[in-house]
């Protein structure tokens, strides 16, 4: 059984650019979830998927940063003009359906993303 | 804001032993907890959570203990395992919502 995969494994890119994160959730799970984790601190809620709909992006840092879900399976998070500050490992999680009770979110590997 | 702390970045321990990870939480309104462990290279797993309702939850080896008036909860290893060094997180959730706040983690590396 597949676990949550998230590709590429590494991105570097240049201040400024644009990149794309892909996640692929464990099938059957309908919620979706993002995060960062900036050197030495613990994962950071950026935005929740329900099916298709970002039901809760309150930790979205700016509008640089937009995610996608559009067939409620695959998602895909966006970073614009990317900045040094953007560096950091952006965990994909998913889970059976969305709540924090009694309900297991489990993990991709995460992609760590590096800005020069 | 950081409103689950871990305050101590590592901690080290004889196998057999017991190991205590320690988590502190400013916000009054979390009512539920979880522990993750991480090893490098790989996400989060899910360890063991405990619901407000209870000080106490066990599974195997493992045993959250919560201390609701403190703030505070803790993760006991008993007996503790080469194979638990990790990086454990602890992380809350206010209501059934789903932007859980994680601490910064502790490093527990278990020498044989």
């Amino acid at each position: 059984g597949a676990g949550v995969s998230q590709t590429p494994s590494n991105k570097v890119t240049e201040k400024g650019k644009y990149v794309e994160l892909r996640c692929d959730p464990i099938s059957g799970h309908t919620a979706l979830y993002w995060y960062r984790q900036s050197l030495g601190q613990g994962p950071e809620f950026l935005i929740y998927f329900q099916g298709t709909g970002a039901a809760d992006d309150s930790g979205l840092p700016n509008d640089r940063f937009f995610a996608v879900r559009p067939e409620g399976s695959v998602s895909t998070l966006k970073i614009q003009r990317t900045e040094r500050g953007d560096s950091a490992v952006y965990l994909c999680a998913s889970s059976l359906t969305g709540g924090a009770y009694y309900n297991e979110q489990f993990f991709g590997p995460g992609t760590r993303l590096t800005v020069l | 804001d950081q409103q689950v702390k871990q305050n101590s970045p590592s901690l080290s321990v004889q196998e057999g032993r017991i190991s205590i990870l320690n988590c502190d939480y400013t916000n009054s309104m979390f009512d539920y907890f979880l522990w993750y462990k991480k090893y490098p290279a790989e996400g989060p797993t899910f360890l063991i959570s405990i619901s407000s309702i209870k000080d106490k939850n066990e599974d195997g080896r493992f045993t959250v203990f919560l201390n609701k008036s403190a703030k505070h909860l803790s993760l006991h290893i008993v007996p503790s395992q080469p194979g638990d060094s990790a990086v454990y997180f602890c992380a809350a959730s206010e209501g059934n919502n789903n932007d859980m706040r994680f601490g910064a983690g502790t490093r527990l590396t278990v020498k044989p």
